[in-house]
């Protein structure tokens, strides 16, 4: 039950597109079309932005999309906004039955 | 409209015990499994233990295998989480989610243990 690996911190301009990775396994990412992302604002709860790796919810802009080859999953997000910047969670089903979340990536809109 | 209110949490020292609550509202409640998930300060997010529809299947995180005990109560459309032999790695914001197969849509505003002596 490690975490999926994802990168720290991620940064780009109004307007721009940034992508973050969510690295796992085959027991997890690469196993499973159950890959999802959350955007979590710190002291609030976190929200459901991606699910079954390119689903988007109702309400979620389209500018959010989400992908995945083999064990690495991806969420872009484009025309980035100041209202982006938040923390991004992605996870995954497990063959344990169990659920795994990345380790977070902080997007800072510059 | 779908709510999730978390309540129970609190400050308590290591080796006792607390459980946690969720009350869910705006939903068909015994249709879905339930998760709790869970964020110790500076830490990211961790999935701890989910429950299916009717109670009859459970999951947990190895670390409070054992310890912890995820439980549901259909008719009062509440889901709970007994937390026993607490220590200090265990503080953390409470979350609890509803749970689509693969995701989890709707999150409560999380509570907030606190162990420590």
């Amino acid at each position: 039950q490690s975490a999926l690996t994802q990168p720290a911190s991620v940064s780009g301009s109004p307007g721009q597109s940034i992508a973050i990775s969510c690295t796992g396994t085959s027991s997890d990412v690469g196993g499973y079309n159950h890959v999802s992302w959350y955007q979590h604002h710190p002291g609030k709860a976190p929200k459901l932005m991606i699910y079954g790796v390119s689903n988007r919810p109702s309400g979620v802009s389209n500018r959010f999309s989400g992908s995945k080859s083999a064990n690495t999953a991806s969420l872009t997000i484009s025309g980035l906004q100041a209202e982006d910047e938040a923390d991004y969670y992605c996870s995954s089903y497990t063959s344990s039955n169990t659920y795994v979340f990345g380790t977070g990536t902080k997007v800072t809109v510059l | 409209e779908v709510q999730l209110v978390e309540s129970g949490g609190g400050l308590v020292q290591p080796g006792e015990s607390l459980r946690l609550s969720c009350a869910a509202s705006g939903f068909t409640f015994s249709s879905n499994w339930m998760t709790w998930v869970r964020q110790a300060p500076g830490k990211g997010l961790e999935w701890v233990a989910n429950i299916k529809e009717d109670g009859s299947e459970e999951y947990y995180v190895d670390s409070v295998k054992g310890r912890f005990t995820i439980s549901r109560d259909n008719a009062k459309n509440s889901v709970n989480l007994q937390m026993n032999s607490l220590r200090a790695e265990d503080t953390a914001v409470y979350y609890c989610a509803r749970t689509r197969p693969g995701y989890f849509d709707f999150w409560g505003q999380g509570t907030l243990v606190t162990v420590s002596s």
